[in-house]
């Protein structure tokens, strides 16, 4: 089945600085979503982005599909920027089965 | 509120009984998902609806599992017998089939199990 790496495992920021989170897909996929899911578990979406770049605040997001990965950025980033950051693909024929990534592990320091 | 709904949010079980969890989700969502999800791990995938038809089945949803989606409005999930290793968040999500934004699932904030 395909793979769904991202990188770093874990990023501890001062509030204020940018960052960069990365994920790497091992097959062509249908979809891509990005979530934040907070301290008390909930998952919020940030970004559908099969392909492309889009912005929204302070996050932005380009999927390079053909090279098989995407990139969240956080500027500016603020203490409620801290959770777990899971990008999540579509895979194969079937576009109902989400495939989470290993996630990124986000704690932004005031 | 017009989000997924799950109910409850907390259980807490001895091993050997059974527990049922509820999900209710965007209204004009026909399609409906129960993830679980352990600590330190990203949400898998366990099974699918689209309107009352359960459309996929993840290996993980042994026997002792059942969901439905009477009416293809809200779903159950039921673990029979509970093990000590069926404790995790059980994550409910839905999306609408043609959404113009693509497939975007919206999750509910998830129904914590604890097996002692």
């Amino acid at each position: 089945g395909i793979q769904v790496e991202q990188s770093p495992p874990d990023l501890i920021l001062q509030e204020g600085a940018n960052s960069t989170l990365r994920c790497n897909f091992s097959d062509s996929v249908n979809n891509l979503q990005w979530f934040h899911q907070n301290p008390w578990g909930q998952l919020i979406n940030l970004f559908y982005i099969p392909s492309g770049t889009k912005q929204n605040g302070r996050l932005s997001a380009t999927t390079v599909a053909t090279e098989r990965y995407s990139l969240l950025y956080i500027s500016s980033s603020q203490t409620t920027d801290s959770g777990v950051y899971f990008c999540a693909v579509f895979y194969g024929g079937a576009t109902n089965k989400l495939i989470f990534g290993t996630g990124t592990l986000l704690a932004v320091q005031p | 509120d017009t989000g997924v709904s799950q109910d409850p949010r907390h259980k807490i079980t001895k091993r050997g009984q059974n527990v049922t969890f509820r999900c209710d989700p965007i209204s004009e969502h026909n399609r409906l998902y129960w993830y679980r999800q352990t600590l330190g791990q990203g949400p898998e995938f366990l099974t699918y609806f689209q309107n009352e038809a359960q459309l996929e089945k993840s290996r993980l949803l042994s026997d002792r599992f059942s969901a439905e989606r009477p009416k293809g409005s809200f779903s159950t999930l039921e673990i029979q017998r509970t093990e000590q290793g069926d404790s995790a968040m059980y994550l409910c999500a839905s999306s609408q089939m043609w959404d113009s934004s693509g497939n975007t699932i919206y999750f509910g904030e998830g129904s914590w199990l604890t097996v002692v």
